[in-house]
């Protein structure tokens, strides 16, 4: 099993330009999780989905789009590129959560440089 | 608001000593608390998870404790290896009935082993 996979590892946009991060995970998970890691700051979660064809926004969702078409995906889309969206981007998933066996499997991230 | 506090910052030792690492949160309603491990240019990895009622967790050479009453966690190296170099992350889960679980990640604590 792969587990969690991210595409592409690195990518260096223009103000204002558009891309998507893709994520794909092998292990049938439900829940599945964007992530942006900022040097001395926690993990801060973007959007999240429960299931094929949901999605939620998290806690810093502006300026993101996504999209889970099907069960082992979950896309991340910058329409218009910002420098403040320069940052390493953690994809995640988990079964369904419970009290003790929440526990999220993380891709190896895509570092994003936004000129 | 939710927050997680990690220290110290830096942390360098000598390989063959024992370390132990703070985490202090004010998360309510509290669920369940996490560590993992990351490694430089990777996703995180879970190390141990504790719910309220458990007070330690052993994970081969990673001992972590929960003091819910006092809101503490520590993660604790026994006889640390040059492998365990990375930052290391407590992430505290709340959860309340009827919403989605809320993780508050810390900004973690960077261990440095050297030979």
């Amino acid at each position: 099993n792969a587990g969690v996979t991210q595409t592409p590892k690195f990518r260096v946009l223009k103000t204002g330009q558009s891309m998507t991060l893709l994520c794909a995970q092998d292990m049938n998970h439900e829940y599945m999780y964007w992530y942006r890691q900022d040097p001395g700051m926690g993990l801060r979660l973007i959007h999240y989905s429960v299931g094929e064809g949901t999605t939620a926004k998290g806690e810093v969702p502006d300026g993101y789009n996504v999209s889970r078409l099907k069960k082992q995906n979950f896309l991340l889309g910058l329409e218009s590129a910002a420098p403040s969206q320069t940052s390493v981007y953690f994809c995640a998933s988990s079964y369904r959560p419970t009290l003790s066996t929440d526990t999220q499997y993380f891709g190896p991230g895509t570092r994003l440089t936004v000129l | 608001k939710n927050q997680v506090e990690q220290s110290p910052q830096s942390l360098i030792i000598l390989e063959g000593k024992n370390c132990t690492l703070q985490c202090n949160y004010t998360v309510s309603p509290f669920s369940n608390l996490r560590w993992y491990k990351q490694d430089t240019g990777r996703g995180p990895v879970s190390l141990t998870i504790m719910t309220f009622s458990e007070n330690t967790k052993s994970n081969g050479r990673y001992t972590a404790t929960l003091d819910a009453d006092t809101k503490q966690s520590s993660l604790h190296i026994t006889a640390s290896q040059l492998s365990d170099s990375a930052s290391y992350i407590c992430v505290v889960s709340a959860h309340s009935p009827g919403s989605a679980r809320q993780l508050t990640f810390g900004s973690g604590t960077q261990l440095t082993v050297l030979p």
